[in-house]
């Protein structure tokens, strides 16, 4: 089956300094990822539609300039958390749609990042 | 704007009964995706069953099943026999074209327990 992977799973920082979190379909191209956000015992947010080749569109109330997404290839997207701060402590999440099936094409889920900024 | 809602945040059922799990969503699309994900304690998010909107038929899943009620716009999913290992968070999700995008929108989860 197709296969996203997140790396890293598990990452700890320091305030002020930044984080790039990597999501990779293995098996299969996608020219669409998605990055959530899941505080704990919560549910999982939309923070950005990332697109190949193109800009992310972000979602309202999320900053562009603090988390920058890049999506320079068919299989990678990239999330670089900037300046984090204790409140951006968080479990990342991210996910691909198989260009297979254009827009109605499968989700994939990646295992998720999580990020503890001390 | 498209909202999902879990009125249900736990829900508890012995083993190897049968339990429902609630969603409603609010939508102006004709043409759109419903989707129930388990989240297991490694936070991984599996696809349990997709129901497509212009699909009369509910959809199945060994186990799983959901009642689709297009007009009261309601998607619950039933698990039947149920087992230990389907302790999970379950989110209920939707997906269509929002503002020129395909998005996921996910409601709040219910937390499931089974009781042995």
């Amino acid at each position: 089956g197709a296969v996203v992977s997140q790396h890293p799973s598990w990452v700890i920082c320091k305030s002020g300094t930044s984080v790039k979190i990597e999501c990779r379909s293995l098996d299969f191209q996608a020219t669409t990822m998605f990055w959530y956000r899941q505080f704990p015992k919560q549910s999982l947010m939309l923070m950005a539609t990332s697109n190949e080749g193109s800009k992310a569109t972000y979602e309202q109330g999320v900053e562009k300039d603090k988390f920058l997404i890049n999506h320079a290839s068919l299989t990678l997207s990239t999330l670089t958390v900037t300046s984090a701060h204790p409140e951006d402590s968080s479990f990342y999440i991210c996910s691909a749609r198989d260009a297979v099936g254009g827009a109605s094409g499968p989700l994939h889920f990646g295992n998720g990042t999580r990020l503890t900024v001390t | 704007a498209q909202t999902v809602t879990q009125s249900q945040p736990e829900m508890s059922v012995q083993e190897a009964e049968t339990v429902t799990l609630s969603c409603t969503y609010d939508t102006s699309e004709s043409d759109y995706y419903l989707f129930w994900y388990k989240q297991p304690p490694s936070r991984q998010m599996i696809l349990v069953i997709r129901q497509e909107a212009y699909k009369q038929q509910n959809a199945t899943e060994n186990r799983f099943s959901v009642n689709f009620q297009k007009a009261a716009k309601s998607f619950s999913l039933k698990i039947s026999d149920s087992q230990l290992g389907d302790a999970a968070m379950y989110f209920c999700a939707y997906r269509a074209l929002i503002q020129g995008a395909q998005k996921l929108v996910f409601g709040q989860g219910t937390r499931l327990t089974i009781n042995p």
